[in-house]
């Protein structure tokens, strides 16, 4: 059974610096692609990039570009995402998913989620 | 960046009804458009890929139809655990993937 299970929820201060992890099980972790999502609370679902485990080759949004740094370490199955100073805005809930490439494209499984809360 | 457009943003229906969602991409992306519910408090779950392929343990009531810029998603008779939020999804340009802004199904 495939598998991303996330690393547990974070309370920060602005300023902090964060890594959170996505372990993969189920799977050969290195070939496939895995993505990081955004959720605000109360808000929609916004892809923040990805990373291929493989060759760690990684992808970002433009519109989070330079504000995280996403990883992977194959030998552990293990995507990361990080921050290295964090603001109240980056409040969030954020998942990781698996992303399948055939003649198109999907994220077919998901982590759980990783409240990231940010507050002085 | 390639923007997705789904109506109505928010919807009520009754249970058995026959509801249709609808996406539009902001320029041609072919079938690479997905379907995903999210339900409060999880993760979200894919249900349709490729516009129109029905994921593995899906019910049969969820289909999706459409390519270009145009994309449906109907439930054929919405059950009491339809009630969720839907987004669609389009990777067509994988490198830029953007989610519409979702559809909040709500019990009338």
């Amino acid at each position: 059974e495939v598998q991303l299970v996330q690393s547990g929820a974070e309370v920060k201060k602005p300023g902090e610096s964060l890594k959170i992890s996505c372990k993969g099980s189920g799977y050969s972790f290195s070939t496939f692609w895995v993505g990081w999502v955004r959720q605000m609370p109360g808000k929609g679902l916004e892809w923040m990039g990805i990373v291929y485990p493989g060759d760690s080759d990684t992808r970002y949004s433009p519109s989070f570009q330079g504000q995280v740094t996403i990883s992977a370490d194959k030998f552990i199955s293990t995507a990361y995402l990080q921050w290295t100073s964090l603001k109240a805005s980056d409040t969030a809930m954020y998942y990781c998913a698996r992303q399948v490439v055939r003649n198109t494209n999907w994220f077919d499984s998901w982590g759980q989620g990783t409240l990231v809360t940010v507050s002085s | 960046d390639i923007q997705m457009t789904q109506s109505p943003s928010s919807l009520s229906a009754s249970v058995g009804d026959r509801v249709t969602i609808t996406c539009r991409a902001s320029q041609s992306i072919s079938t690479y458009l997905n379907w995903y519910q999210q339900k409060p408090g999880k993760a979200p779950n894919l249900l349709i890929y490729g516009a129109s392929s029905l994921q593995n343990g899906v019910p049969l009531r969820f289909s999706g139809s459409g390519s270009g810029t145009d994309f449906t998603l109907t439930i054929s008779s919405l059950q009491p655990e339809d009630f969720a939020t839907y987004y669609c999804q389009q990777t067509y340009s994988i490198f830029g993937i953007t989610f519409g802004q979702g559809t909040r199904l709500e019990i009338k």
